[in-house]
């Protein structure tokens, strides 16, 4: 079926440096993707999206890059912070745009 | 603050039993769902609710029920709760049909003894 999954269960990475935490998705028919960052105890909050007809879109120290062909999504967050220890997930829409389809996640530790 | 409310934080259940967790958004949305969340894994769609008054499975729905009382509260009942359905649940809104502007909950985590 179709499946959202992400290449590594775990990222450690030291405080300043660069992340990139990457995604593989299954279904070609996606439209629309989004990361998500998951801290401990608490429910899920957007961090980016993008569609499938852009390839690269920035926020706020964090870039999504889309890759059609090989079906591959990564999130880079520019000089990682503390705060940016958690679990993200990347998800996408199905045909339909009714549903969301999560990844396993990547948990990102950062090291001080 | 604005956001979704979920009730209860934490319940502990014997198999056979049953209950409803309760969810509530104050920001007018359209859409709510109700997910699961087993350790190391992502988010499965239990059910969901695109507008008022209607509802349609997901991906994980068996064992569970829900109803969407009004616009703001989407609740999400077990019926004879068992072991598989140790979780953690959580309820989420959006203005519109889509995965646009998801607004999640805190979760509730249940145990099923």
């Amino acid at each position: 079926g179709e499946s959202v999954g992400l290449h590594l269960p775990t990222l450690s990475v030291q405080e300043g440096d660069n992340s990139i935490i990457n995604c593989a998705y299954s279904n070609s028919a996606s439209d629309y993707f989004i990361w998500y960052k998951q801290e401990s105890g608490k429910g899920p909050q957007f961090i980016i999206d993008i569609r499938s007809n852009m390839d690269k879109r920035q926020g706020q120290r964090v870039t999504v890059l889309l890759n059609k062909t090989v079906k591959h999504l990564s999130l880079q967050i520019a000089a990682t912070q503390p705060g940016d220890s958690a679990v993200y997930f990347c998800a996408e829409s199905n045909n339909a745009g009714n549903m969301l389809t999560f990844g396993g996640g990547t948990r990102l530790m950062v090291k001080p | 603050n604005a956001g979704v409310t979920q009730t209860p934080k934490f319940q502990v259940l014997k198999t056979g039993q049953s209950m409803t967790l309760q969810c509530a958004q104050d920001m007018n949305h359209n859409s709510m769902y109700w997910y699961r969340q087993d350790p190391g894994m992502g988010l499965r769609l239990i059910y969901y609710s695109a507008s008022e008054g209607t509802t349609d499975k997901g991906e994980v729905p068996n064992g569970y029920n829900v109803s969407r009382l009004n616009k703001r509260e989407f609740s999400l009942r077990l019926e004879s709760a068992a072991p598989s359905q140790t979780s953690v649940y959580f309820c989420a809104s959006s203005e519109q049909t889509g995965p646009y502007g998801y607004t999640f909950g805190s979760g509730t985590r249940l145990t099923v003894v």
